[in-house]
């Protein structure tokens, strides 16, 4: 199984450009997560999905629009890139909110000069 | 608002020795969660832990959860180099979807 797939891990952006993060999943878990991590900081939750769908606000959902069309995929939409979203997003999936751990994909590494 | 709180945020500690890594959050949660990430890497699942008193054990890693004093703590036996990582402790914020909210991660370097 290829678990939580991330595309691109990198790209460079320029201001005001818009873009989307790809992220899949073949665990058929119903729910999924975008977090953003800056540099030596924990993650902070953007969105989540708690099924095809279905999509809910995080700690941090300014900037950003998802979509849950089907369970395998929650893509992750910016629109308008801005300095202060430069960051690592993480994807993660889980078969349950609650008592599963969340795996995680490999990242991707977005920088916006 | 929930807020976790881990300390020490960097440790630097001698292979063979022992710690303790606290995680703080300020608000009920039944659910705390352990993950490590290497540099430049995803995160990793320790420990899942569902209930006051969980405690549990994979190799020099023993995590436990007090849901009472709303503490957790990662206890590490005999360091060696290849612990050395970033650890993260997140709890629950919702009751029931999963939103987790992560600390700021305790940076682990284990020298020889």
């Amino acid at each position: 199984n290829a678990g939580v797939t991330q595309t691109p891990k990198f790209r460079i952006l320029k201001i005001g450009q818009s873009m989307t993060l790809q992220c899949a999943q073949d665990m058929n878990h119903n729910y999924m997560y975008w977090y953003r991590q800056d540099p030596g900081m924990g993650l902070k939750l953007i969105y989540y999905s708690v099924g095809a769908g279905i999509t809910d606000k995080g700690e941090v959902p300014n900037g950003y629009n998802v979509s849950r069309s089907t369970t395998e995929d929650f893509p992750l939409r910016l629109e308008l890139a801005a300095p202060s979203q430069t960051s690592v997003y993480f994807c993660a999936s889980s078969y349950e909110g609650l008592n599963q751990p969340q795996h995680f994909g490999d990242g991707t590494r977005l920088s916006i000069l | 608002e929930l807020k976790v709180e881990q300390n020490p945020l960097f440790l630097s500690m001698q292979e063979g020795k022992n710690y303790t890594i606290y995680c703080n959050y300020s608000t009920t949660s039944d659910r705390l969660y352990w993950y490590r990430q290497d540099p430049g890497k995803s995160l990793e699942s320790l420990f899942v832990l569902l209930s006051n008193g969980a405690v549990k054990q994979e190799g020099r890693l023993m995590a436990s959860l007090d849901t009472k004093a709303r503490l957790s703590t990662l206890h590490i036996t005999a360091a060696v180099h290849d612990l050395s990582a970033t650890y993260f402790c997140a709890v629950d914020g919702s009751g029931n979807t999963g939103k987790l909210i992560f600390g700021q991660g305790t940076t682990l370097q284990v020298k020889p």
